[in-house]
C-alpha cells in the first residue's frame, strides 16, 4: 500500500524568505500523480501544485516550486518570496491510477511578519 | 455550480443518531470522493463514486456508514447509529476524468460533524 510521510509537523518562516517543506513516499507503482494542498482555517483544500511522475520536470507555479525524486521518492515544495497569507497546513498527496488520494498527515506554516 | 459546496457546515448529534451529509459537485463532473478528517490529520479516503455508482467503497470504516448519488451528482454520505469517534470534518471533492489518466479533485469546504 502507498503511504505519505511528512516528517515536518510545523514549521515557520520570516515573511519574504523561502521555505521548503518535505514529503516522501512509498509505492510500487510507476505512474502516479502527486500533490501539495493548502488547507486555510476555513477548511477549504485549495491545490497548490500537481507534479505527473512521468515528467521528469518540476512543476512550477508562480512563487511555487516542486523538487521531485522519483528514485528517492522523495517530493519537497518550496515557497518562494513567503506571504502572510500563505500560512496554512500543507498536504503532500499521492494518486494512483485508481483514483483515489493518499494524504500526509501535513505541516503547519507559520509566517513570521 | 462555481465549486464543491456541502450542507450543513456544522453538524452536532447525540450518539446513536442517524446523520445525512450532503456534497454537491462542481457542474458536470463525473467523479465524487468523499474523505474523513480528523482533528492534526490528513484527509483519509472513504469513497469514490463514477456516475452513480460507488466505484470504491473500500475506505468505508463499517456498515454504519453508507453513501449514494441517485442522479450521478448530489451525493449524499450517511452514518446510521453515530458513535463518537466518528466526530471529524467530512470533506467532499468531484473531478471531471479527462481521456488520458485523472484530473485534478476540487474539494468543498467540509462539514464539522460532532458526536456528543
Amino acid at each position: 500500500a502507498q503511504t505519505v510521510t511528512q516528517s515536518q509537523p510545523e514549521m515557520s518562516v520570516q515573511e519574504a524568505e523561502t521555505v521548503t517543506l518535505s514529503c516522501t513516499y512509498d509505492t510500487s507503482e510507476s505512474d502516479y500523480y502527486l500533490f501539495w494542498y493548502k488547507q486555510p482555517p476555513s477548511r477549504q483544500m485549495i491545490l497548490v501544485i500537481r507534479q505527473e511522475a512521468y515528467k521528469q520536470q518540476n512543476a512550477t507555479e508562480n512563487r511555487f516550486s516542486v523538487n521531485f525524486q522519483k528514485a528517492a521518492k522523495s517530493f519537497s515544495l518550496k515557497i518562494s518570496d513567503s506571504q502572510l497569507g500563505d500560512a496554512a497546513m500543507y498536504f503532500c498527496a499521492y494518486r494512483s491510477y485508481d483514483d483515489k488520494i493518499i494524504f500526509g498527515k501535513g505541516t503547519r506554516l507559520h509566517i513570521l511578519p | 455550480g462555481a465549486g464543491v459546496s456541502q450542507t450543513p457546515s456544522n453538524k452536532v448529534t447525540e450518539k446513536g443518531k442517524y446523520v445525512e451529509l450532503r456534497c454537491d459537485p462542481i457542474s458536470g463532473h463525473t467523479a465524487l470522493y468523499w474523505y474523513r478528517q480528523s482533528l492534526g490529520q490528513g484527509p483519509e479516503f472513504l469513497i469514490y463514486f463514477q456516475g452513480t455508482g460507488a466505484a470504491d467503497d473500500s475506505g468505508l470504516p463499517n456498515d454504519r456508514f453508507f453513501a449514494v448519488r441517485p442522479e450521478g451528482s448530489v451525493s449524499t454520505l450517511k452514518i446510521q447509529r453515530t458513535e463518537r469517534g466518528d466526530s471529524a470534518v467530512y470533506l467532499c471533492a468531484s473531478s471531471s476524468l479527462a481521456a488520458g489518466g485523472p484530473d485534478t479533485q476540487y474539494f468543498g469546504p467540509g462539514t464539522r460533524l460532532t458526536v456528543l
